[in-house]
């Protein structure tokens, strides 16, 4: 398994909420409560948003929330702004032993 | 405040050498593994390898393992890539990244990233 599967993009208006999903399988995502996910401006460093599923680290918005159901992650961001206009990925420990983490392939998020 | 900086990237012909070098600052590096993350240009992120506090625990993506070496020494804060056979579908950014002690596998702390170019 090379990547995750996200879509390839979500759009929503400000102030609505989106969600993005992370599809993986039993020997990543539905395993372990490993899930990760990051926000990248274009040009710069992503940053961690949520650890071990649903985790916000501190100085994360309220805004962003996640969970996981099976093989399926999510990320939704309520009340959208136009700074959440970015790329979002999702990442994964794996037992899979030609890698230790699996990212997902990322979701360009436009604000309307 | 937490800092990592990259430095070392360049252009190189396949076949040929790199070393990236990754130095911390602002937390205790001793308690900390260190990943290696690359993105493509126009592409999604990729695991590249991983050591842990003490160098005890090295991991690699396939993708690189045989190519790559990772190492790290403690009493300069420093994390190094030695980056061996490249080829140019190894050409990104190469970022460093801070494992997050919650064991999570979670990267909370991120340099700016290096570039490396592997072209004839």
């Amino acid at each position: 398994q090379s990547a995750l599967t996200q879509p390839a993009s979500v759009s929503g208006s400000p102030g609505q909420s989106i969600t993005i999903s992370c599809t993986g399988a039993s020997s990543d995502i539905g395993g372990y409560n490993y899930v990760s996910w990051y926000r990248q401006y274009p040009g710069k460093a992503p940053k961690l948003l949520i650890y071990g599923v649903t985790n916000r680290p501190s100085g994360v918005s309220y805004r962003f929330s996640a969970s996981k159901s099976g093989n399926t992650a999510s990320l939704t961001i309520s009340g959208l702004q136009a700074e959440d206009e970015a790329d979002y990925y999702c990442s994964s420990y794996t037992s899979n032993k030609s890698l230790r983490l699996l990212f997902g392939g990322g979701t360009k998020l436009t604000v309307l | 405040e937490a800092q990592l900086g990259e430095s070392g990237g360049g252009l190189v012909k396949p076949g040929g050498s790199l070393r990236l070098s990754c130095t911390a600052s602002g937390f205790t590096f001793t308690s900390y593994t260190i990943n290696w993350v690359r993105q493509a240009p126009g592409k999604g992120l990729e695991w590249v390898s991983s050591i842990s506090s003490s160098s005890t625990y090295l991991f690699y993506a396939d993708s690189v393992r045989g190519r790559f070496t990772l190492s790290r020494d403690n009493a300069k804060s420093s994390v190094y890539l030695q980056m061996n056979s490249l080829r140019p579908e190894d050409t990104g950014v190469y970022f460093c990244a801070r494992e997050a002690t919650t064991g999570e596998d979670a990267f909370d702390v991120w340099g700016q990233g290096t570039m490396v170019t592997v072209s004839s």
